[in-house]
């Protein structure tokens, strides 16, 4: 099944700690984005990657970093610097290159919690 | 800065009846998109439309534009208890250009279907 996958569902961060979430798509598009959503609210973007080893901030990027290594693969790291960490993370993934560029396919989401 | 934003932010109405929510945006636009969100779930594209389209059908759905008062609605028509979830506005913000993907997402309208 073609599609896009987050994990963990779960993650809890302590103190001073880099947390790592992951996000793969095998729908071979060629952006990915990270988002985040706080309770009640819309979503928010953190960052986005239009193309293999390269990406660009987005409105809220402070206390997170990410890589683009392969066309399948766009990991968030949540860093210590994140001084409000705790929220739900959706990644998603769109073909730039077709008719159907603006669309976005989203993953299921992984909620941090900080002990 | 919320490109999108949703009226009414919560929507309570019986089986059988219709849903309209509205989303109001502050600059110029190529498309904008709905986006519905069940409870701590990823988001699914429902339907795009252009800044060239006035009104678009899918199923239940109907989607108005109006680009001279930068506003859209949803109807959901003859809604049903699984209709029952958030659903969100989003827009490109780049007019007669390519946003290259990147979305701005409105703050949702919770829309719950009573049996």
């Amino acid at each position: 099944d073609g599609g896009i996958t987050q994990s963990p569902k779960y993650l809890f961060r302590k103190e001073g700690q880099n947390v790592t979430l992951s996000c793969e798509q095998n729908l071979n598009h060629d952006a990915m984005y990270w988002y985040r959503q706080d309770p009640g609210q819309g979503l928010r973007l953190i960052y986005y990657s239009q193309i293999v080893n390269d990406f660009q901030k987005g409105d809220i990027a402070e206390g997170y970093s990410v890589s683009r290594e392969k066309k399948e693969s766009f990991p968030l790291t949540v860093t210590s610097a994140q001084k409000n960490p705790t929220a739900f993370y959706l990644c998603a993934s769109s073909a730039l290159r077709t008719g159907d560029q603006e669309t976005q396919y989203f993953g299921p989401g992984t909620r941090l919690l900080v002990l | 800065s919320q490109q999108g934003e949703e009226d009414p932010q919560a929507l309570s109405i019986q089986e059988g009846e219709n849903a309209t929510m509205n989303c109001s945006y502050k600059t110029s636009i190529n498309n904008l998109q709905w986006y519905r969100q069940n409870s701590g779930r990823g988001l699914v594209h429902l339907i795009l439309i252009r800044s060239n389209e006035r009104e678009k059908h899918s199923g239940r759905l109907r989607v108005t534009l109006d680009t001279s008062k930068k506003s859209s609605s949803l109807l959901i028509t003859a809604s049903r208890a699984a209709d029952t979830a958030s659903y969100f506005c989003a827009t490109d913000g780049y007019a007669g250009g390519t946003s290259y993907g990147k979305l701005t997402f409105g703050q949702g309208t919770i829309l719950t279907v009573h049996p």
